[in-house]
């Protein structure tokens, strides 16, 4: 069974940082996803990486295979990104199942 | 909305009570999924249907009863639930093992 860590566990900022949030697993797999979940509950993906690193807007996300590590990165952080950010990771091989984080709760303030 | 729809938003039913959740998609997919996210822990997945036949059963107690009567449409039954299981319950689908997930906006169960 994969275990899957974030760090940290929550994370104030002010408005205009440049803000990572960690993920680690323990077992190989096929893709990584990060996810966004803001407090009415839905959840929205925002990116599934198997390899690299991908960037949509002001959000980066890279993973390292080897080190079996990827990061969330925002830069110029905007209260609007207040919100739970999720790693999820894909086991592959014919499962459908996700392994999900504990999330990182991050709060930006004006 | 993000193509995959859960009504109700919201649902309190004592513990005699039966309920149903709708989750409705059409992406496309032909997978769907039920998670449960209970607070302070991670989402813990239920069920899947893979193509209308359900692939995967995660240990759920059996006043949990899901049905997909077809690849656009999953409904998880409850009855005799306890206080314990009041939680957010989420639907995602998802093209193939390889497709990203799309989620729903979720239905806030409360069991008194």
């Amino acid at each position: 069974k994969n275990e899957v860590e974030q760090s940290p566990q929550n994370l104030t900022a002010q408005e205009g940082e440049f803000i990572t949030i960690n993920c680690s697993y323990s077992v190989g797999i096929s893709a990584l996803h990060w996810l966004q979940q803001h407090p009415g509950g839905g959840i929205v993906s925002l990116f599934m990486l198997s390899s690299g690193k991908k960037k949509h807007g002001r959000l980066i996300a890279t993973i390292n295979i080897q080190e079996k590590h990827s990061s969330l990165h925002i830069t110029a952080s905007h209260p609007r990104d207040s919100a739970v950010y999720i790693c999820a990771v894909d086991g592959g091989a014919g499962s459908y199942q996700l392994t999900f984080g504990k999330g990182t709760k991050l709060s930006v303030i004006p | 909305e993000t193509g995959v729809t859960q009504t109700p938003r919201h649902l309190v039913m004592g513990m005699t009570n039966k309920k149903s959740l709708k989750c409705e998609q059409h992406l496309g997919h032909n997978a769907m999924y039920w998670y449960k996210q209970s607070a302070k822990k991670p989402l813990e997945l239920m069920f899947v249907y893979n193509f209308k036949e359900q692939t995967e059963n995660n240990s759920v107690p059996s006043r949990f009863s899901p049905e997909c009567p077809n690849s656009s449409h999953l409904f998880l039954h409850l009855h005799t639930l306890q206080p314990e299981d009041s939680a957010l319950y989420l639907c995602a689908s998802s093209q193939a093992i390889e497709g990203g997930y799309t989620f729903g906006s979720g239905t806030r169960l409360t069991v008194v």
